[in-house]
């Protein structure tokens, strides 16, 4: 019944390792996205994918790769995981191009621990 | 740049006062703005939203308070709750994509 999921919710990993979160909307949204939540609470886009199509690519290193096989799914692949990169990233998705009235769904996050 | 700015940063409100929570914006091509009220250990979630053409809008104890000319919004918790105990946060929506305050912690004393 969840909006929209992400799996794993928490994730403890060490430095240098590979990791990927996924990410699944039942809610026929076309654009979905990922954010990264600091330890301040800021919210910052990463990435938005509008029917599998890469639409906004902030800066971030390109260690964060993200991927959409369809456009109910976008997984955040990250390679040569830093301390830096410790974070609650979000997954969300929203109709139409980005931007629609209604807002975000988010998901429940996932906590990414790096030691 | 912060696109969004978003004040206080924390605010602490005995139960059935009013909480404020202020932003401000200056991209004149922001057309959408939405609050956002999140939870600990969840995503946040869209609690109510203005088009500028409105200058308030009201959904039970939430109120959005618009002012255009001054390019600011704010939120307005009336007689406010522990349970609304949480993060918000304020947006503005520019092209594709929405920007985010930085957020207010609210916490409501009982």
């Amino acid at each position: 019944d969840t909006a929209v999921s992400q799996t794993p919710k928490y994730l403890v990993t060490q430095m240098g390792n590979d990791k990927s979160i996924k990410c699944e909307q039942n809610l026929g949204h076309d654009t979905m996205y990922w954010y990264k939540q600091d330890s301040k609470k800021f919210l910052k886009i990463m990435f938005s994918y509008n029917n599998k199509e890469l639409i906004i690519n902030e800066t971030v290193p390109n260690r964060f790769s993200p991927k959409s096989p369809d456009k109910a799914h976008l997984n955040l692949h990250i390679n040569s995981l830093e301390l830096g990169d410790s974070a609650v990233y979000f997954c969300a998705s929203s109709p139409g191009t980005g931007g629609a009235l209604g807002g975000y769904t988010f998901g429940s996050g996932t906590r990414l621990t790096v030691v | 740049q912060q696109q969004v700015k978003q004040s206080p940063q924390s605010l602490i409100v005995q139960k059935g006062g009013i909480s404020i929570i202020n932003c401000a914006y200056e991209n004149t091509a922001f057309d959408y703005f939405p609050w956002y009220q999140q939870f600990p250990g969840k995503g946040p979630a869209l609690l109510i939203a203005i088009r500028p053409d409105v200058s308030e809008k009201k959904e039970g104890r939430f109120t959005i308070s618009f002012n255009k000319s001054a390019k600011q919004f704010s939120l307005h918790i009336m007689d406010s709750q522990p349970g609304d105990s949480a993060t918000y946060f304020c947006a503005a929506r520019g092209g594709n994509q929405f920007y985010f305050g930085t957020g207010t912690s609210l916490t409501v004393i009982p």
